[in-house]
């Protein structure tokens, strides 16, 4: 079956712009994450959606930083006034429940460039 | 709070020869331990996991890791390594708020022929 794909691959921006992230977990899955990989930070939890319920967004950097998932399923990261710093493959993952015991499932990334 | 440590930026292996990649772990409570795999320009891709039971777990690839409560590692294994399993390799316990994972810095794993 599919997995957990992310839009765009790639995505070069100049500093101050807003991008949209997109992520689609595998279907039926209803825990789903956003890490975000630089070469400063290693790998970092930003955001963490459970089926309809409120997002946890206790990893968010900055309130430049959103999220939403419609429906249960699709999730958008969005970065509002991008900078230098905000460079790096943003991940997203998906988890059949939120049970501590379940693997997830990445996505393979968007890289994201601020020039 | 939770945490993961891999000592060892990078190891270097000939092909053929065992291969230890190391992991240890600070949770509070039972750990839920994970192994990832992460090739260039690719996601994380899963290799195995560590929930209860059996402290050698079995996972993709011909890996296995050792769960040593004592000592609080998980540490990543394989008996004879590949020059195609080079590759950054991460390790991560799950938990929190959420039940994210909370991952190591990551252990680039170089074989040579």
């Amino acid at each position: 079956g599919a997995g957990v794909s992310q839009s765009p691959s790639n995505k070069v921006t100049e500093k101050g712009k807003d991008v949209e992230l997109r992520c689609d977990p595998i279907s039926g899955h209803t825990a789903l994450y956003w890490y975000r990989q630089s070469l400063g930070q290693g790998l970092e939890f930003l955001i963490y959606f459970q089926g309809n319920s409120a997002p946890d967004k206790s990893g968010l950097p900055s309130d430049r930083f959103s999220a939403e998932r419609t429906g249960g399923s699709v999730s958008t990261l969005t970065i509002q006034r991008t900078q230098q710093e905000d460079s790096a493959v943003y991940l997203c993952a998906s988890s059949l429940q939120r049970d501590r015991g379940l693997e997830q499932y990445f996505g393979p990334g968007t890289r994201l460039t601020v020039t | 709070a939770q945490s993961v440590a891999q000592p060892e930026d990078q190891v270097n292996v000939a092909e053929g020869n065992p291969l230890t990649v190391k992991c240890t772990y600070s949770v509070s409570g039972n750990p839920y331990l994970f192994w990832y795999v992460q090739y260039p320009n690719r996601g994380l891709q899963f290799l195995l996991k560590y929930i209860t039971g059996d402290n050698l777990v079995k996972g993709s690839y011909g890996f296995e890791a050792e769960f040593n409560k004592s000592q609080t590692s998980f540490h990543l294994k394989k008996p004879s390594a590949l020059v195609s399993d080079s590759a950054l390799y991460f390790c991560a316990v799950r938990g929190g708020a959420g039940n994210m994972l909370t991952f190591g810095g990551g252990t680039r794993l170089m074989v040579k022929p």
